[in-house]
């Protein structure tokens, strides 16, 4: 597997509190990406970066945050978690080269009661 | 801005026999093709991709993909399936002025590929 460690790997937590998901990876790939994934939607871009402080939004960012103070390091944050985002998040990485594809953690399973 | 169509969410077929998985897609330019799969309680992994070149492209466990521009797809096939087939296959596309993918992928809703013995 491709050097991607997404923590935690579950978490139940209540509406409106705070969660912050993390994605580490060792491949010091230029491009990180979060996704969920929900049954009947596939998965859907959250946020991506495309370099230490540099990110953008993705096709479904409302309610999220992102950070990236290192290139090892991509945080993903719900300030008010609800239960609309309970789901199977996914971090991804890549070099952004179109013969390097992206490569996937094994998912955070977060459910918000 | 790209969309990806997988027409069946379920495709029952029986162990030793063909099946193709069906895809496609719309862009307004010019994209990368992938197929992924993901096993129970899993990341998705890659399976095959087209980036430019032959239209048959040959993946990984015995899977190919045939890209056909005229009809927009980009169909899985595996001539001889087994249990261990048994996943959710998803199409992506990227676009090629991005780079590849650097702006993230569009991907399909699925398709839940069942073995039956």
């Amino acid at each position: 597997d491709a050097g991607i460690t997404q923590s935690p790997r579950h978490k139940v937590t209540e509406t409106g509190t705070p969660v912050t998901l993390r994605c580490h990876q060792t491949e010091n790939h230029r491009y990180m990406y979060w996704y969920r994934q929900d049954p009947g939607h596939g998965l859907r871009l959250i946020h991506y970066s495309y370099g230490v402080k540099d990110t953008d939004k993705g096709e479904v960012s409302d309610g999220y945050s992102v950070s990236r103070s290192k290139t090892e390091d991509f945080l993903l944050t719900l300030e008010s978690a609800t239960s609309s985002q309970t789901s199977v998040y996914f971090c991804a990485i890549s070099d952004g080269l179109p013969n390097q594809p992206q490569h996937f953690g094994d998912g955070t399973r977060l459910s918000i009661l | 801005a790209q969309s990806v169509t997988q027409l069946d969410s379920q495709v029952p077929v029986f162990e030793e026999a063909p099946v193709e998985l069906r895809c496609n897609y719309s862009s307004s330019v010019s994209v990368y093709l992938f197929w992924y799969v993901q096993y129970p309680n899993q990341g998705l992994q890659l399976l095959l991709k087209y980036l430019s070149g032959s239209t048959l492209v040959k993946g990984i466990n015995g899977f190919e993909a045939e890209f056909n521009k005229s009809q927009t797809s980009f169909h899985l096939r595996k001539p001889s399936v087994h249990i261990s087939d048994t996943a959710e296959y998803f199409c992506a596309v990227s676009d090629r002025s991005s780079g590849g993918g650097a702006d993230g992928l569009t991907f399909g809703k699925g398709t839940h590929l069942i073995i039956q013995p």
